[in-house]
Formats: C-alpha cells, sequence, structure tokens
C-alpha cells in the first residue's frame, strides 16, 4: 500500500479482556517492528520482523504479549489479560530492509485504553 | 548501548524565528541518527537522517542538523519558525549492530509557536 496502516485507532477494553491490533506495512517491505509509546514519552520498541520471522521479542514486557506475521505482510500484535498499565499507544513501522540507515515508515498508531 | 537525551521537553518560538531543538546521544558504535516529528493525530515522519556522509544533513519543510561527533550532538534547527512547524519532534540513534535496526527514541521536545 501506499504507507502504514493500523487498525483499530482506538480501543477501550476493560481490564482482563485480550486485544489484538493489526499492522499493514508497506507492500515491499521486508521489515516490520512494532513500539509501545507511554504518554509524554518516546517510543520504545517491543518485537521486530523480517519477513514471517521474529528474531527478536526482547523488547515485550510480558509473556501476556505476543506477534505474529504469519505471512511476512500483515502483522497482529495480541495483548492477553490486558493490564491498566499496557494503555499506551502502540506504533508500527516497516521498512525495506534491516539495516541501521534503513528509513522506518511508521503508521498512524492505535491508542489502547484499558479501564 | 545506545541513548538519546533531548534537552528540552518544551520550545516556545515566535513564527518568523529560529528554532534550535537540542539531541545528544551515546552509542557504542557508529550511529545513524534521525529526526522524527509527529503532529497531533497522525504518524511519526521523518524529517531527515545522518548515516556517516556529510555531518550537516537538510531535510523536509527547511530543517536541518548538524551531526558533531566531538561534543555528541545532533541538534535540530530552522532558520525561521511557521505555524504549521508546531509539533513534537524526537531524536533518534539507531546502530545497527546486532545486525538490525533498534531505534532509541528520545522523550520528545514540544515546539510551540505563537503569531
Amino acid at each position: 500500500g501506499a504507507g502504514v496502516s493500523q487498525s483499530p485507532r482506538y480501543k477501550v477494553t476493560k481490564r482482563g479482556q485480550d486485544v489484538t491490533l493489526r499492522c499493514d506495512p508497506i507492500s515491499s517491505h521486508a521489515t516490520l517492528y512494532w513500539y509501545q509509546q507511554a504518554l509524554g514519552q518516546g517510543p520504545e520498541f517491543l518485537t521486530y520482523f523480517n519477513y514471517e520471522a521474529q528474531p527478536d521479542k526482547s523488547g515485550l514486557p510480558s509473556d501476556r504479549f505476543s506477534a505474529e506475521r504469519p505471512e511476512g505482510s500483515i502483522s497482529t500484535l495480541t495483548i492477553q489479560r490486558t493490564e491498566q498499565r499496557d494503555s499506551a499507544m502502540y506504533r508500527c513501522a516497516s521498512s525495506l530492509g534491516r539495516l541501521a540507515e534503513e528509513t522506518q515508515y511508521f503508521g498512524p498508531g492505535t491508542r489502547l485504553l484499558v479501564l | 548501548a545506545q541513548s538519546v537525551t533531548q534537552l528540552d521537553s518544551h520550545v516556545s518560538v515566535s513564527e518568523g524565528t529560529p528554532v534550535l531543538l537540542r539531541c545528544n546521544y551515546s552509542s557504542s558504535y557508529s550511529p545513524s541518527l534521525f529526526w522524527y516529528v509527529q503532529h497531533p493525530n497522525k504518524g511519526l515522519q521523518l524529517l531527515l537522517k545522518y548515516t556517516s556522509a556529510a555531518t550537516l544533513v537538510k531535510g523536509i519543510n527547511g530543517f536541518e542538523a548538524e551531526f558533531k561527533k566531538s561534543e555528541t550532538s545532533f541538534h535540530l534547527t530552522k532558520p525561521s519558525a511557521h505555524m504549521s512547524d508546531a509539533a513534537e519532534y524526537f531524536c533518534v540513534v539507531s546502530e545497527g549492530n546486532s545486525g538490525y535496526s533498534t531505534l532509541t527514541f528520545g522523550k520528545g521536545t514540544m515546539l510551540l509557536v505563537s503569531p
């Protein structure tokens, strides 16, 4: 597609519920990243994919968080048994490759509020 | 480990006056450096990037930044502010020593532009 898209844009859920966030990257991009951005902070790395492989999950805060990209394109981020501290903006980015100088293109984000 | 410090959480300028947003970084390797801008309800947009070529980097909308290795700085400047520049700006460092790009964001600087 023309840019990175994310859905939903806003999600309100109750504590304990599961949520799934979706990211649709730029179609030619091999690499996809997920970030979490708390209010007043910069985005923080959660995980990334190179095609369908997920080489690094080190940023995921707990085992309640998981992500997948089964066909190397669209990715989902799932948070199980949500907690209030999970409330944040979740951002997805994609890039052509994995090099440090590659530009990452960001989607508009999904704002999650856990009540 | 890499880190970024944005020295000002808020900067206020009048329209038509110069803009200076300060950023210092720490990196164990030769880093790539980026400035991203975030307008309300929009995704993060790349302003400019430094990737070990020219130390003075020109970006979009009249912004530029100078990489100073001796000072570990990458300050963002613009000669004349416009009302449309009001947004949040993030300084970002990327090392890539782990085989992929890991972006570390600063906490952001909110630029306020008054008429």
